[in-house]
């Protein structure tokens, strides 16, 4: 089973702040890897799928890159409703695996 | 539009038994893989199974194998989850979840609770 490991747990960041979060696979997924957004009492939203392509409706602030066990996204400028948990998750065969979430809040 | 509902949550003994539905619509079905995830009080994300377009493969999470039993009838749009032995760790909301052609999570239901206590 592929783990996926995020960093950090938790940010406090202020709204117009860019932040990085992170995404380590315990092997190679290639770029089979997606992000998700999920905000309290709500399903997940796909931010990003394939590492680096932005699902539909999904703003430019947000992007992903990285391929094999490193992965990041960015948000360039951070808008009140960007906090929230981040969820990665890869894709291996038939297999599904999640990261254990890292918690976007507000400074 | 796509919709997945979800119906049959509630509260269960541990060892009984419980069936979740997914009724979907505003898609063709039956050319997309399905799954459930699920999400314990307060906790991350967890895959439990997938189900291929016809119905013929399914696979599962470690945590529920040979507990769970995932299926689905292309006829009537619908997703189901049989779910055997229940445990007070499987106590989650249960969310029917689309795959796209990237075999990604796309659309999510909105997730059905279930209880597992004595």
């Amino acid at each position: 089973e592929v783990v996926l490991t995020q960093s950090p747990a938790t940010l406090s960041l202020s709204p117009g702040e860019r932040v990085t979060l992170s995404c380590r696979a315990s092997q190679s997924v290639g770029s089979s890897l997606a992000w998700y957004q999920q905000k309290p009492g709500q399903a997940p939203r796909l931010l990003i799928y394939g590492a680096s392509y932005r699902a539909t409706g999904i703003p430019a602030r947000f992007s992903g890159s990285g391929s094999g066990t490193d992965f990041t996204l960015t948000i360039s400028s951070l808008e009140p409703e960007d906090f929230a948990v981040y969820y990665c998750q890869q894709v291996t065969g038939w297999l599904r695996t999640f990261g254990q979430g890292t918690k976007l809040e507000i400074k | 539009q796509v919709q997945l509902v979800e119906s049959g949550g509630g509260v269960v003994q541990p060892g009984r038994s419980l069936r979740l539905s997914c009724t979907a619509s505003g898609f063709n079905f039956r050319t997309y893989g399905m799954h459930w995830v699920r999400q314990a009080p307060g906790k991350g994300l967890e895959w439990v199974a997938i189900v291929s377009r016809d119905g013929g493969s399914q696979y599962y999470g470690d945590s529920v194998k040979g507990r769970f039993t995932i299926s689905r009838d292309n006829s009537k749009n619908t997703l189901s989850l049989q779910m055997n032995s229940l445990r007070p760790e499987d106590t989650a909301v249960y969310y029917c979840v689309k795959e796209n052609s990237e075999y990604f999570f796309d659309y999510w239901g909105l997730g059905t609770l279930v209880t597992v206590s004595s």
